[in-house]
């Protein structure tokens, strides 16, 4: 089955700053690949997504960019704000499967 | 628009009591899916059903029914709790084209 892994598992930016945290996926398969950020004691929500035939989305100061050849896909926060500070989780599913497959987390914290 | 919702908010059972916690969505997907989380932890899918009439186990199944009541409500039933089925438990929904999951907002479940 698939295998997602998550790194850093912790991460302090300074405010204002850009944080970026990746993932890599085992199976080639995969064809979609969401993330999503949980505020404390919140819903997980999903914050944006990329799908396998396009290398890079961005939405206002996020981006997801996608290395189908590498297996990895990675988050990209530009000019940081207190607000960011949240766990964040990636996903991937394959094609044809009901299930994602989470990572196991990163806590970015911003330091004002 | 609700969105998924859940019931209840929080609840504490004494070992070896049951109870079923409820979840529904109004966004017509198709797909449902339970997860525990537990602290510091990732999610963790307990029970999935692709589509009205169908369950499916996930990772972590033991100690857990369900039931697809109809497209648009997914129950989760502890039969008899055990300190280790503390955690938060999320619903969540999406469609099968898109693959994008929705969460809800969570039940804090504690069992003495």
């Amino acid at each position: 089955g698939e295998n997602v892994e998550q790194h850093p598992s912790t991460l302090s930016v300074q405010e204002g700053d850009s944080a970026v945290i990746k993932c890599t996926y085992s199976d080639s398969a995969s064809n979609y690949f969401p993330w999503y950020k949980q505020e404390l004691g919140k819903r997980p929500q999903l914050i944006i997504d990329i799908r396998s035939n396009v290398g890079e989305k961005k939405d206002q100061r996020i981006a997801v960019t996608l290395n189908k050849t590498a297996k990895h896909f990675s988050l990209h926060i530009t000019e940081t704000q207190p607000e960011d500070s949240a766990v964040y989780f990636c996903a991937a599913r394959s094609f044809g499967n009901e299930k994602l497959t989470f990572g196991t987390g990163t806590r970015l914290t911003i330091i004002p | 628009n609700a969105g998924v919702t859940q019931t209840p908010k929080f609840q504490v059972l004494k070992t070896g009591q049951s109870m079923t916690l409820q979840c529904a969505q109004d966004m017509n997907h198709n797909s449902m899916y339970w997860y525990r989380q537990d602290p510091g932890m990732g999610l963790r899918l307990i029970y999935y059903s692709a589509s009205e009439g169908t369950t499916d186990k996930g990772e972590v199944p033991n100690g857990y029914n369900v039931s697809r009541l109809n497209k648009r409500e997914f129950s989760l039933r502890l039969e008899s709790a055990a300190p280790s089925q503390t955690s938060v438990y999320f619903c969540a929904s999406s469609e099968q084209e898109t693959g994008g999951q929705y969460f809800g907002p969570g039940t804090r479940l504690l069992v003495l």
